[in-house]
């Protein structure tokens, strides 16, 4: 079935430092996919996006590029911030009998320091 | 738009109650509402799926008796757990798709309800 696989944190870095965050995918047919962010305490709220490949989705600095030849989506940024400490979560929608529910990876939690 | 809101945001109840969560979709009509489990450090793990109007679907592995879902219209759906035990205390979290002017699969994340069972 379809799945979601991405890097496992913690991940710490120094306030500017360049963030990624990696992802991989195994899916039947084009899937959408998703970068979601959860800040502690709270739900999760939709990151970026893209819906085929090549396709570019940013948001906030932060970018995603669906490469369908390497079914990866890394998350990208170029100088993190302190209130950019989150759990970020890959996931992808697929097609079918899933009725396009999504399906997560583990979650990376990202740690940056002052 | 499409805010999704969960209500309480946190609950403490003694083991052996019941307790009732509200999900709801404040701007748009939510034709679908998922509800999920994510317990500490944790990716989010889908519970079940219910559509308004009808029955929820559970995933393998939950206790229908147990987390009742009702979706009796299209902007409010419940989750209520059933003789709740600790093991049952985690963070709930709801999300709903429908009639929205975007993408009509995009789903809405809910802030989510902190349950702990005493």
């Amino acid at each position: 079935g379809d799945s979601v696989t991405q890097m496992e944190g913690p991940v710490t870095l120094s306030e500017e430092a360049f963030l990624t965050i990696n992802c991989t995918y195994t899916a039947t047919g084009y899937p959408s996919l998703f970068w979601y962010v959860q800040y502690p305490g709270e739900g999760l709220q939709l990151l970026l996006k893209a819906t085929k490949a090549d396709d570019k989705g940013s948001n906030k600095g932060f970018e995603a590029t669906y490469r369908k030849e390497t079914t990866s989506f890394h998350l990208e940024k170029g100088s993190v911030q302190v209130s950019d400490s989150a759990v970020y979560f890959c996931a992808l929608r697929g097609y079918g009998g899933s009725q396009g529910n999504l399906i997560f990876g583990k979650g990376t939690k990202l740690s940056v320091k002052p | 738009g499409a805010v999704v809101s969960q209500h309480p945001s946190r609950v403490i109840c003694k083991s052996g109650t019941s307790v009732k969560i509200e999900c709801r979709s404040l701007d748009f009509q939510a034709t679908t509402m998922f509800w999920y489990r994510q317990f500490p450090k944790q990716s989010l793990m889908l519970m079940a799926t219910s559509n308004e109007g009808s029955k929820a679907t559970y995933e393998q592995g939950v206790e229908k008796d147990k987390f009742l879902i009702n979706h009796a219209s299209l902007t409010l759906s419940t989750l209520t757990v059933t003789s709740a035990h600790p093991e049952d205390s985690s963070f709930y979290i709801c999300s709903a798709r429908g009639l929205t002017s975007g993408d009509p699969y995009e789903q809405y994340f809910g802030p989510g309800t902190r349950l702990t069972v005493t």
